[in-house]
């Protein structure tokens, strides 16, 4: 199977633009979740998607914001971006939602660099 | 707030030295997942702990959850240049929910 694949892998952007990045899990995966991770706040929790629903969302502003398709592929979106928003954002796919059954498959990461 | 905390944020040790990283959840986890993340790396699944007091080995690995399941360590028995990394715990602090992760221990192996 393949693993989960993040596109594009690097990225840079000035501050204000808006960036959009793309995820798509593990075949048969229904839950898509997305990290932001930096040296110093480590791993994140943004939000994750569900069969098209968004199930949790973490402690970010409304400039971030994502979408599942029906193929269960994601996207996420920042707007207005800002330095801090410079970070490696994972995705990360699982079989189901909840508690029990959420190992995490993650993807490479996409680096953003905001200037 | 609600959170997971793993100490230490950083240990060197010498090849063939043990070592041990701790997690500490600041509720009743339903269950623990720890993650290894190479430098230049994404975090990769390790294993899961569900059961109060469990132990789980994968080879030079010892995984255990805590009895009141607030607290689990990572325990690598000789350490080798190939464990180095960083280490995650991660839990859903409130049952169902997403996954909350520690810190991280960085692990720095001396050949």
């Amino acid at each position: 199977k393949a693993g989960v694949t993040q596109t594009p892998r690097y990225l840079i952007k000035t501050r204000g633009q808006q960036v959009t990045l793309s995820c798509s899990p593990i075949s048969g995966h229904r839950s898509v979740s997305w990290y932001q991770q930096t040296p110093g706040q480590g791993l994140q929790f943004l939000f994750e998607y569900f069969s098209e629903t968004q199930r949790n969302k973490g402690n970010f502003p409304g400039r971030f914001s994502g979408r599942q398709f029906s193929n269960s592929r994601s996207e996420m979106n920042v707007s207005t971006l800002e330095l801090g928003d410079s970070a490696l954002y994972l995705c990360a796919s699982s079989l189901g939602s909840g508690s029990m059954h959420n190992e995490q498959f993650f993807g490479p990461g996409t680096r953003l660099t905001v200037l | 707030g609600q959170q997971v905390m793993q100490i230490p944020q950083y240990q060197h040790v010498q090849e063939g030295e043990d070592f041990t990283t701790y997690c500490n959840s600041s509720t009743t986890l339903s269950n623990i997942q720890w993650y290894k993340q190479r430098p230049g790396g994404h975090p990769v699944f390790l294993i899961q702990l569900v059961k109060s007091g469990e132990v789980k080995k994968q080879k030079r690995l010892t995984f255990q959850f805590g009895e009141a399941k607030k607290n689990s360590s990572l325990h690598i028995t000789a350490t080798q240049t190939t464990d180095v990394g960083t280490y995650f715990c991660a839990g859903p602090l409130v049952a169902g929910n997403m996954l909350t992760f520690g810190g991280g221990t960085r692990l720095m192996v001396k050949p």
